[in-house]
């Protein structure tokens, strides 16, 4: 199993720029979730989905979308990069709500 | 939503115990107390979680006060690849969660001296 994988590893955008992270997971997991780490804080919620189709906000939604067409694929949409955004992201499943979550090894983005 | 207190900083010398602490006194009755790590770079690893008996597996030891108003996660024998962040979450199983439970503080930092 790979578990989590997210591509790219880095990414630098222009301000105004749009991109779309990738997650894939191999584990068969219904939940998978999106976060973001800024530099020497934790780690906060953007999105997350409990299945194919279904996906709800996070606690910090803004400026980002996603989609979950297959239960292995969850993609983060960033329309018009501002700054703000330049953090980490890291994709993460688990088995159902409560359990472990697994985490992939992040996407490191700059917007200037 | 429950909410964690840790400090931000500890260090331990390797080969010795870490007890790491975490504070949880506005916990509910159905609330678990998770702890995941998180070394430099890299994603968050799940350690072991718990609801009110002590647990323990092969990376660590629980232990959940009888109040349940605080913790203290153990690693038995700190070596130098332990030293990471170590952040205590406290979130309801099951589907009927909330999502705002999700988002991890900002932890501890453990150092483990050789």
């Amino acid at each position: 199993n790979a578990g989590v994988t997210q591509t790219p590893k880095f990414r630098i955008l222009k301000i105004g720029q749009s991109m779309t992270l990738q997650c894939t997971q191999d584990m068969n997991h219904n939940y998978m979730y999106w976060y973001r780490q800024d530099p020497g804080m934790g780690l906060k919620l953007i999105y997350y989905s409990v299945g194919a189709g279904i996906t709800d906000k996070g606690e910090v939604p803004n400026g980002y979308n996603v989609s979950r067409s297959t239960t292995e694929d969850f993609p983060l949409r960033l329309e018009l990069a501002a700054p703000s955004q330049t953090s980490v992201y890291f994709c993460a499943s688990s088995y159902e709500w409560g359990s472990e979550q697994y985490f992939g090894p992040g996407t490191r983005l700059t917007v200037t | 939503d429950a909410k964690t207190t840790q400090p931000p900083s500890m260090d331990c010398a390797e080969g010795r115990a870490a007890n790491l602490p975490c504070n949880h006194s506005t916990i509910s009755g159905n609330e678990y107390v998770y702890w995941y790590r998180q070394i430099h770079s890299q994603g968050p690893q799940y350690i072991i979680h718990g609801l009110k008996n002590n647990e323990t597996n092969e990376m660590a030891s629980l232990i959940i006060t009888e109040d349940r108003k605080s913790s203290t996660l153990i690693l038995p024998h700190a070596t130098l690849r332990d030293t990471a962040v170590y952040y205590c979450i406290v979130r309801v199983a099951g589907s009927s969660g909330s999502a705002r439970q999700l988002t991890f503080g900002s932890g501890t930092q453990l150092t483990v001296l050789p």
